[in-house]
């Protein structure tokens, strides 16, 4: 079963331009995560995506943004960049075997490198 | 979710078992113990989960204490490509979102 993948996987952009990430998760995963690992921050949570809707959100500003299609690839958008969002942003698919009452596992991309100059 | 506390550094002869302890004693009684690595800026992998019993895959044994408060991932015989940072992460599966900590670099040494 092929991976996590991530498009692009290098993307150079200066302030105030917007950017868009794409990721197309494990074929048969319906969520898609989203992540931000910054050196000074670690590895943060952005939002997740469930059958075309946004489950959850973590504490960035409306700045950041995504959606889900129907085939379950994602992308996300960060629209005005700022220095701030040079950052690897990755993606995670999982099963959602939780409504199961199993335990669900999350499956990471390789990222994207997004300099922001 | 419950957090974790790891050691910073950890260094290991090639060859030899790399221990790494992770304390979570707060967990909860729903709540899995989840282990990833990450090589350096790649994204993480994910290596073994476990809720009680211990663990084995291809990859690595995941032993939790009995109270749960604290676990250890064994790779039984590491190699240099064994060197990254390791994340031991508490989830409860019905959130999310993973939370990750510092975790633990380890430095497997030839």
């Amino acid at each position: 079963k092929a991976g996590v993948t991530q498009t692009p996987r290098y993307l150079i952009k200066t302030r105030g331009q917007q950017v868009t990430l794409s990721c197309s998760p494990i074929s048969g995963h319906r969520s898609v995560s989203w992540y931000q690992q910054t050196p000074g921050q670690g590895l943060q949570f952005l939002f997740e995506y469930f059958s075309e809707t946004q489950r959850n959100k973590g504490n960035f500003p409306g700045r950041f943004s995504g959606r889900q299609f129907s085939n379950s690839r994602s992308e996300m958008n960060v629209s005005t960049l700022e220095l701030g969002d040079s950052a690897l942003y990755l993606c995670a698919s999982s099963s959602n075997l939780q409504l199961a009452g199993r335990a669900d596992t999350q499956y990471f991309g390789p990222g994207t490198r997004l300099t922001v100059l | 979710d419950a957090k974790t506390t790891q050691p910073p550094s950890m260094d290991c002869a090639e060859g030899r078992a790399a221990n790494l302890p992770c304390n979570h004693s707060t967990i909860s009684g729903n709540e899995y113990v989840y282990w990833y690595r990450q090589i350096h800026s790649q994204g993480p992998q994910y290596i073994i989960h476990g809720l009680k019993n211990n663990e084995t895959n291809e990859m690595a044994s995941l032993i939790i204490t009995e109270d749960r408060k604290s676990s250890t991932l064994i790779l039984p015989h590491a190699t240099l490509r064994d060197t990254a940072v390791y994340y031991c992460i508490v989830w409860e599966t019905s959130g999310s979102r993973l939370t990750f900590g510092e975790g633990t670099q380890l430095t497997v040494n030839p």
